[in-house]
Formats: C-alpha cells, sequence, structure tokens
C-alpha cells in the first residue's frame, strides 16, 4: 500500500540547536514530495518541493534547507533553529495528480 | 498565481446546527478546488474536492460544496454538525498543469454542545 511517514512526531530544541526532520513515502518510485510549515493563525506555507534526488526547489528564503538523498525520502533541516523556526510541519506527497496525501506532522517549539 | 482567501478565522456553531464555511479564490486560469480537514496534532485529511462537471461536490463525514465560477466560490456546508467536527477547516487551490496547492489560512471550526 502506498503510504507517507513522518517523524518526529513532536520536538522541543533550543534556539541555535540543529535540526532534522525526515519524511519517507512507501508503495512508489520516485514521487514529487514538499515540505509544507504551518504557523499559527497562519494556514500552510510551501517551503520545498523535490522532483527527485538531488532536485530541490525553495518557495521561500529562511533558515531552513531540504534535501533528498533517496527515491523516498526528503528531509528538513536547519543549523541553527531560531524561534520563529517553531510550528508544526508537514510532508505531502500529490499521490493522485488531483490532491495530496499528508504526513502525520511535526510540532516543533524551539524555546 | 493564484490566491485563496477564507474569511472567517473562526466559526463557533451550536451542536445539529447548520454550517457554511466560506471560500473565495482568484485565479486567471481554471482550477482544481479542494477542502483539507485537520484534527488537533493531526496531518490534513481531504474532505472533498471540484475537479470538472457537477457544480455540488459531496465529500467525507457529512460535507459538501458547491462551485460557483461567477462569483469565484466554493464554500463548504453540513446541514447539521456533530461534536466530532471540531477541527481546522482549509480550502485550497490548484491550476490546471501545476501541481502545486496555494492555501488559504484555515476556519476554526468549533462545535458547542
Amino acid at each position: 500500500s502506498q503510504t507517507i511517514h513522518q517523524w518526529p512526531a513532536t520536538l522541543v530544541q533550543p534556539v541555535g540547536s540543529p535540526l532534522s526532520l525526515e519524511c519517507t513515502v512507501e508503495g512508489t518510485s520516485n514521487p514529487n514530495l514538499y515540505w509544507y510549515r504551518q504557523a499559527a493563525g497562519r494556514g500552510l506555507q510551501l517551503l520545498f518541493y523535490s522532483v527527485g534526488i538531488g532536485q530541490i526547489s525553495s518557495e521561500v528564503p529562511q533558515n531552513l534547507s531540504a534535501s533528498r538523498p533517496q527515491d523516498r525520502q526528503f528531509i528538513l533541516s536547519s543549523k541553527k533553529l531560531l524561534l520563529s523556526d517553531s510550528g508544526f510541519y508537514l510532508c505531502a506527497w500529490p499521490r493522485d495528480n488531483y490532491g495530496y496525501t499528508f504526513g502525520s506532522g511535526t510540532r516543533l517549539t524551539v524555546v | 498565481a493564484q490566491s485563496v482567501t477564507q474569511l472567517d478565522s473562526q466559526v463557533p456553531v451550536f451542536e445539529e446546527a447548520p454550517v457554511e464555511l466560506r471560500c473565495n479564490y482568484s485565479s486567471s486560469v481554471s482550477v482544481y478546488l479542494f477542502w483539507y480537514v485537520q484534527y488537533p496534532n493531526q496531518g490534513l485529511q481531504l474532505l472533498l474536492k471540484y475537479l470538472s462537471g457537477s457544480t455540488l461536490v459531496k465529500g467525507i463525514n457529512g460535507f459538501e460544496a458547491e462551485f460557483n465560477k461567477s462569483q469565484t466560490s466554493f464554500h463548504l456546508r453540513k446541514p447539521s454538525v456533530h461534536i466530532s467536527d471540531t477541527a481546522e477547516y482549509f480550502c485550497a487551490v490548484r491550476r490546471f498543469g501545476n501541481e502545486k496547492l496555494t492555501f488559504g489560512t484555515g476556519t476554526r471550526l468549533t462545535i458547542i454542545p
């Protein structure tokens, strides 16, 4: 079956610490993958998308980066977290050409 | 580029009352339209989508939405809400031939017992 996994579910990190969030997809090959961030009261903001291994497009300038080391793996990273990086991070996969399937999300709190 | 406006950030409704969540979009080309629901600390789940054909679209959990091209709207409705409908609802739009979804800022639906 086709599924999308995201971890960890919650994370509390101090300002200035590094970050690594992982998203993996099962049951398909060469999926396009997206990272969204949901900040309080601001809806969903597209951060990055990837159409294949090593191919990353950034939608907004920020303190974060993304990588696609394997076909079914998409990683969101930061070298030094800021307070403004707090939010709910969602990985998404345009599974059926019309809408997306989302991962369960990671709640990141930077303290 | 396309954009989505959800005018109501919060909507409180009594249990078993009807509800309408408003969504308006802007696009210079034809679009697909979607409503997603997000329960607390979970990812988004597709409620319904409009691709073509009948302008009245039925989704899961008793929700429906009507596409109105002249008013560029895609309002979500349910005739009788339940406590379990408490969640955040997002309207989204996607241009023909483009995979990216643009989301509204969301509407938090609170059901009052």
